[in-house]
């Protein structure tokens, strides 16, 4: 399995800061990337996507991320957070087939 | 929308016991998945399988097994429950190899082992 790096664990972050959860992963050639979010007693879904071109990608709720590629990094970012941005967020990856490789995931609260 | 459902929510059973875990798509989805979610190390796939009655290997298959007898149902086996198998269980559902839309992910099955 391709090795996913989430570096923050938990995050804890008051409305209106901002936010940025890394990214890192191990494969060499040609990547697709995802993060997804879990919000609380919810099912996981898609929050953005990358598959090629401009590497900064924009996904649902004012959430980015950016690919740098020399970097193996896809970093989420949101300049703004809200309190319904409480969630699990998750990294993961794609190489050659569709099988996803999942990051350990990062906890985020955001206090009113 | 695509649905997928898992049968349980929550499941507690004891160590030894046969267990399986229910899992329905709706859109006749080619691939489903099973993966188990643990604190600390995101989700881990267990089993996959790209159509009926073909399965393949995760990263996790030990104390494992699968059944895809129809294409919209896909079964994960515990064939003797341990205690270590105690997680939720996330199944997911994707259309053909287009990863544009991502997975579709159910609820989840927490399931406890005692």
């Amino acid at each position: 399995a391709q090795s996913v790096s989430q570096h923050n664990h938990h995050v804890i972050l008051s409305e209106a800061a901002s936010l940025e959860l890394g990214c890192n992963y191990s494969y060499g050639g040609t990547v697709n990337l995802f993060w997804y979010v879990q919000y609380p007693g919810q099912h996981l879904q898609l929050l953005l996507k990358y598959f090629s071109g401009d590497p900064l990608v924009k996904g649902i709720k004012g959430f980015e991320a950016e690919f740098i590629k020399s970097k193996f990094s896809f970093n989420l970012r949101k300049p703004s957070v809200q309190w319904s941005d409480t969630a699990e967020y998750f990294c993961a990856v794609n190489i050659n087939d569709y099988k996803l490789s999942f990051g350990a995931g990062t906890t985020v609260t955001v206090r009113a | 929308d695509v649905k997928v459902t898992q049968s349980s929510r929550y499941l507690v059973k004891r160590t030894g016991e046969k267990v399986f875990l229910e899992c329905v798509q709706d859109m006749d989805h080619e691939n489903m998945f099973w993966y188990r979610q643990d604190p600390g190390l995101g989700l881990r796939l267990i089993y996959f399988s790209y159509d009926v009655k073909m399965k393949e290997k995760g990263d996790i298959p030990e104390g494992y097994s699968v059944s895809r007898e129809k294409k919209e149902r896909f079964s994960l086996i515990l064939e003797s429950a341990s205690t270590n198998q105690t997680s939720m269980y996330l199944c997911a559902s994707l259309l053909g190899q287009n990863l544009n839309y991502g997975y579709t992910f159910g609820s989840g099955t927490r399931l406890t082992v005692v």
